[in-house]
């Protein structure tokens, strides 16, 4: 079992639309989870950070996380064509321990 | 330069060769991180230092060898590496030690290529 897991797409979706991106993980000890962007050929790009079980919201995005379930969602409102992109998953705990998953690629038609 | 600097952005080395990559960062940060990214894997990650001690040695293979000589400088030294060893190479810094608590910012990588 992948530690943290992401379904790999694409996920098309129109722009304008709402994207919808998974993540799973299986470290129930984990402590902080992260959505980087990543551009193909780039670097990765902090989106959004979530501790606390619930939603964060900030701007476009929001960030969903139930450690019940070992669950986190990132959700774009009105999606964009610069939006496409793939969006990595990252479970951290303590110091010196995170783990990322393989990425979700996101398509945004215009 | 701004944020986190890496050189050189591209290395075609052969198995037997001697490399190092090297990186900087410009924003005051007293943790830095290296990361290798395979096609088709997760993001790994592979050594951690703050405030110049490593801290974190995630079961890399000893021809990785990582130096930080200062807060701001991190090197990693490369030698007889494999072909399964082509990937980005990625370094992180962040302010401080504690990847649950502090925002990394990567720089532009390494594109390395063994052959």
């Amino acid at each position: 079992q992948k530690e943290v897991e992401q379904n790999s797409g694409p996920l098309s979706v129109p722009e304008g639309a709402i994207a919808s991106l998974n993540c799973t993980y299986s470290d129930r000890g984990s402590q902080s989870f992260f959505w980087y962007r990543q551009y193909s050929g780039k670097s990765p790009e902090l989106i959004m950070f979530i501790y606390s079980n619930g939603d964060k919201e900030d701007g476009r995005f929001t960030a969903q996380l139930n450690k019940a379930s070992q669950y986190v969602s990132l959700l774009i409102r009105d999606s964009q064509p610069s939006d496409s992109a793939t969006y990595l998953c990252a479970a951290a705990r303590g110091y010196q321990k995170v783990t990322f998953g393989t990425g979700t690629k996101l398509q945004v038609i215009p | 330069e701004t944020g986190v600097t890496q050189t050189p952005r591209h290395l075609v080395m052969g198995m037997t060769n001697k490399k190092s990559l090297k990186c900087e960062q410009h924003l005051g940060h007293n943790a830095m991180y290296w990361y290798k990214q395979s096609a088709k894997k997760p993001l790994e990650l592979m050594f951690v230092y703050s405030l110049e001690e490593r801290v974190e040695n995630n079961s890399v293979p000893s021809r990785f060898s990582p130096e930080c000589p200062n807060s701001s400088h991190l090197f990693l030294h490369l030698h007889t590496l494999q072909p399964e060893d082509s990937a980005l190479y990625l370094c992180a810094s962040s302010q401080d030690q504690g990847i649950s608590y502090n925002e990394q910012f990567f720089g532009p990588g390494t594109r390395l290529t063994v052959l």
